[in-house]
């Protein structure tokens, strides 16, 4: 199962709503994932199967989508959420990542 | 706390072979699935391998089958990666990460991730 990211990388303003799209190349049902990697860092765990708030995420992350087309949205972009992030989907092996968004300051 | 701490990596010629090890504490190691994730430098996250919380059922990309083994002693909260025959586009951070899920046999979101440990493939 491929998963496809757009866009590869978008540049936004503090306050800005962002979305990102994972596309499945086949139907995963729900079991898609959301991380966010900062440089150097071990990417972390932000939402999953689709739209559970992992603890201690904030809420102005969100997540939907079923089947194979997901969004991630940040409703309100802060500082701390410049990062590349990643989809994952746990439908069946080989577990597969997309390829990441960079979200960059605008 | 849970913590996640690979070592291992290093500089190797192609061809070579390398064994990773992850240690783990803060968690009940036995009961989770584990994962192997690369990341080469400038690329994606990649899932290379995963093994069940018994060792029972090993799982590995496309691209590291009949290479890489996965293993676990849950005795000593480790979780290894043995990697044969290794290419230069094997050159990357390899992270160990626990699965959220103690279910499933590891087919499961990351929950907790290690910093990782860089494998270099270069003669």
């Amino acid at each position: 199962i491929q998963l496809t990211q757009s866009p590869s990388s978008l540049s936004a303003s503090v306050g800005d709503r962002v979305t990102i799209t994972c596309r499945a190349s086949q139907g995963i049902r729900s079991y898609l994932a959301w991380y966010q990697q900062k440089p150097g860092k071990a990417p972390k765990l932000l939402i999953y199967a689709t739209s559970t708030l992992q603890s201690g995420v904030p809420s102005r992350f969100t997540g939907s989508g079923s089947g194979t087309e997901f969004t991630l949205t940040i409703s309100s972009l802060q500082p701390e959420d410049f990062a590349t992030y990643s989809c994952q989907h746990f439908d069946s092996y080989p577990l597969t990542f997309g390829g990441g968004t960079k979200v960059e300051i605008k | 706390e849970m913590q996640l701490l690979e070592s291992g990596g290093g500089l190797v010629q192609p061809g070579g072979s390398l064994r990773l090890s992850c240690t783990a504490s803060g968690f009940i190691f036995s009961s989770y699935g584990m994962s192997w994730v690369r990341q080469a430098p400038g690329r994606g996250l990649e899932w290379v391998s995963g093994v069940s919380a018994t060792g029972g059922n090993t799982n590995y990309a496309d691209s590291v089958r009949g290479r890489f083994t996965v293993s676990r002693d849950n005795s000593k909260n480790t979780l290894y990666l043995q990697m044969n025959t290794l290419r230069a586009d094997d050159t990357a951070v390899y992270f160990c990460a626990k699965a959220l899920y103690d279910f499933w046999g590891g087919r499961s979101p990351l929950e907790h991730w290690g910093q990782g440990t860089l494998v270099t493939v270069s003669s």
